[in-house]
């Protein structure tokens, strides 16, 4: 059974780089088909796509996140991280890692299910 | 602001037959994807595609969509049914995912 798992820092203070890390097991990241990214929720808010990867490398941001935001692979192909640079307040979230696919349905629409999450792992930005 | 819209509330009586709604134009090309969330957990996938529940899941969930509009029905709800729910898609290029505000979900 895959599974995913957060770690970093859970305190972060403002102005500096947040860095997190999400460990795999039970599965590949360079399986074909999939996506491996970081989705946030504030709290008591809802959910935000930060960005993610493709297998083969390809990788894609929240288009309100680009310039702060880079996702990576470890060259392991078993851990995936995230950095998000000149952190605010508005930033505290629980941050989790999550597998996804893309891919066309035989209704006839393309689908894109986000099928597996970490745990997800709290993290506050404050001085 | 999101692109996907949900109301922000939803009651619906125990036993009885509840509906969420997703508007969102990526929805004329994408199917929405249908996610529970309680209280300090993280969110899982009930309901994707045209209609498909992941193992597990039970089939008191079923998916439906319709123009711009997809819905989540509870046929029967319980008590566990109670939490916030929350459905997402690819944007209208392609490229990005993107997701509803949610949806709370009382039994009553």
């Amino acid at each position: 059974q895959l599974q995913l798992q957060e770690s970093g820092p859970g305190l972060v203070k403002p102005s500096e780089t947040l860095s997190l890390t999400c460990t795999v097991s039970g599965g590949s990241i360079s399986s074909s088909s999939y996506y491996w990214g970081w989705i946030r929720q504030p709290p008591g808010k809802g959910l935000e796509w930060i960005g993610s990867f493709y297998y083969s490398g390809t990788t894609y941001y929240n288009p309100s996140l680009k310039n702060r935001v880079t996702v990576s692979v470890d060259t392991s192909m078993k851990r995936f991280s995230l950095k998000l640079t000149s952190v605010t307040a508005a930033d505290t979230a629980v941050y989790y890692c999550a597998r996804h696919l893309y891919y066309y349905d035989s209704g006839g629409y393309y689908s894109s299910p986000v099928d597996f999450w970490g745990q997800g792992t709290l993290v506050t930005v404050s001085s | 602001s999101s692109e996907l819209t949900q109301d922000p509330a939803v009651s619906v009586a125990l036993g009885q037959t509840g509906r969420i709604t997703c508007q969102g134009d990526s929805l004329r090309r994408h199917y929405a994807s249908w996610y529970q969330q309680k209280p300090g957990q993280a969110p899982i996938l009930v309901i994707y595609g045209q209609n498909n529940r992941p193992s597990g899941i039970p089939d008191r969930f079923s998916g439906s969509s319709s123009g711009n509009t997809a819905s989540l029905t509870i046929t029967g709800a319980q008590a566990e049914d109670e939490a916030d729910y929350y459905c997402n898609s690819r944007d209208i290029g392609g490229y990005h995912l993107v997701f509803g505000g949610g949806t709370k979900v009382t039994v009553l």
